[in-house]
């Protein structure tokens, strides 16, 4: 079945670590997105990629990386310097283009606790 | 900036009941999508409707539409004959033609009960 799989659902991790959050697409999909989920805040975009080889920033990627070198994958990782790195993770995909009404499709999420 | 809106942080409603969630939107586009997501406590996010900004037909599938005042930049959600499994995080999304860029509102619990 074509998915999303993010993994793993529940990561803990030690201030001042860097962590990657893994992304992994089967739907042959151009773009991908990762969100980060807070109470009360909905969803906000990080980082997005219509394409191998290149990201855009969205709404909040300070503290935070990505690489798109295939395109089946997106990996984030979480570094230091973000201040409020606890939170629920989302990546999403879809197809990319002008003119789409594709609808992003969702991972299960990562929940990424640092203490 | 586009910007989504919804005022309802929490809703409830009675089983077999209709529920209306609002949500406005502010942009200077003239053309764009709009969503509804469903996200129930598994945290899974789910597709429940879509409209596209040209259409000034109403978008419904099966119990839920939505009613799109374009002018008004307005995007409502009803659920009509609400059922348990309808309880969840329901949040509103928007998306210009040309960005793939989707930005979420704040979202609404809804609970539906017994």
């Amino acid at each position: 079945d074509g998915g999303i799989t993010q993994s793993p659902k529940y990561l803990f991790r030690k201030e001042g670590q860097n962590v990657t959050l893994s992304c992994e697409q089967n739907l042959n999909h151009d773009a991908m997105y990762w969100y980060r989920q807070d109470p009360g805040q909905g969803l906000r975009l990080i980082y997005y990629s219509q394409i191998v080889n290149d990201f855009q920033k969205g709404d909040i990627a300070e503290g935070y990386s990505v690489s798109r070198e295939k395109k089946e994958s997106f990996p984030l990782t979480v570094t230091s310097a973000q201040k409020n790195p606890t939170a629920f993770y989302l990546c999403a995909s879809s197809m990319a283009g002008e003119f789409t009404n594709s609808p992003l499709h969702f991972g299960n999420g990562t929940r990424l606790t640092v203490t | 900036a586009q910007t989504v809106t919804q005022s309802q942080p929490e809703m409830s409603v009675q089983e077999a009941e209709t529920v209306t969630l609002s949500c406005t939107y502010d942009t200077s586009e003239n053309n764009y999508y709009l969503f509804w997501y469903k996200q129930p406590p598994s945290r899974q996010m789910i597709l429940v409707i879509r409209q596209e900004a040209y259409k000034q037909q109403n978008a419904t599938e099966n119990r839920f539409s939505v009613n799109f005042q374009k002018a008004a930049k307005s995007f409502s959600l009803k659920i009509s004959d609400s059922q348990l499994g309808d309880t969840a995080m329901y949040f509103c999304a928007f998306m210009t033609y040309n960005t793939d860029k989707l930005i979420f509102g704040t979202g609404t619990r809804l609970q539906v009960f017994p």
